[in-house]
């Protein structure tokens, strides 16, 4: 079946970066944006940008914008968040999903979601 | 825009009703809203687009409605699996916005 499947759990020191990968298993990337978004411990959803593969080009939360890089590979269906310069606050599950954008005369919600990937940032 | 999601917390029994709301602080255009449901250390699921329409393979009682700028998600009967937080969702806009979500918890 159709699934996004994240890569695995991380713990890294203040101040270092993290790429998380999210690939897209049973089908291709098409006219769709991955989205990245993160959840801290007991809180909600935070966007955090999105990336369209097809065209390639990304936007970010404000937040983030300085230290973070969307990508997405067509040709092995995966996406990338990179993030520099991690924080303790910066200690989430980031999850990858598909759609969030408008195209086509309408506008998207987010129908399939990665099964997230804890990222620890402890010194 | 701004989603808000009163209560925080709904504390309700299987088989009863539930009746969620989200309030946008402005027009949705086209009333592209949608619901997530999320479960403890799960990844959110969708539930309702385009503030009434069901996504694939969600069960008819869950429902959504709006009016004006108030959306509303209606569980007609609560199953064990439907408790958790749910989210509401202003589709497609960057940056994404998010209610802070409503918890259904057993009473």
């Amino acid at each position: 079946q159709v699934q996004l499947v994240q890569s695995g759990a991380e713990v890294k020191r203040p101040g270092s970066s993290v790429k998380v990968a999210c690939r897209l298993s049973g089908d291709t990337f098409s006219s769709s944006y991955i989205t990245w978004l993160r959840q801290a411990p007991g809180h909600g959803l935070e966007w955090v940008g999105r990336v369209s593969p097809l065209l390639g080009i990304a936007h970010y939360a404000q937040n983030f914008q300085a230290r973070i890089t969307l990508t997405a590979d067509k040709s092995t269906s995966t996406a990338y968040m990179e993030l520099y310069s991690l924080r303790p606050e910066d200690a989430a599950t980031y999850f990858c999903a598909r759609g969030g954008y408008c195209g086509d005369g309408r506008c998207y919600a987010l129908d399939l979601w990665g099964q997230g990937t804890p990222v620890t940032v402890s010194s | 825009l701004v989603l808000t999601q009163p209560p925080g917390t709904l504390s309700l029994s299987p088989g009863e009703r539930a009746t969620l709301s989200c309030r946008a602080s402005q027009s949705v255009s086209n009333n592209y809203l949608a619901w997530y449901h999320q479960k403890p250390g799960q990844a959110p699921r969708l539930l309702i687009y385009d503030a009434s329409s069901r996504a694939t393979d969600i069960p008819d009682r869950f429902s959504g409605s709006v009016s004006g700028t108030e959306f509303t998600l209606t569980i007609s009967r609560l199953e064990p699996e439907d408790f958790g937080v749910y989210y509401c969702h202003h589709q497609g806009n960057a940056p994404g916005t998010f209610g802070q979500g409503t918890k259904v918890e057993i009473k």
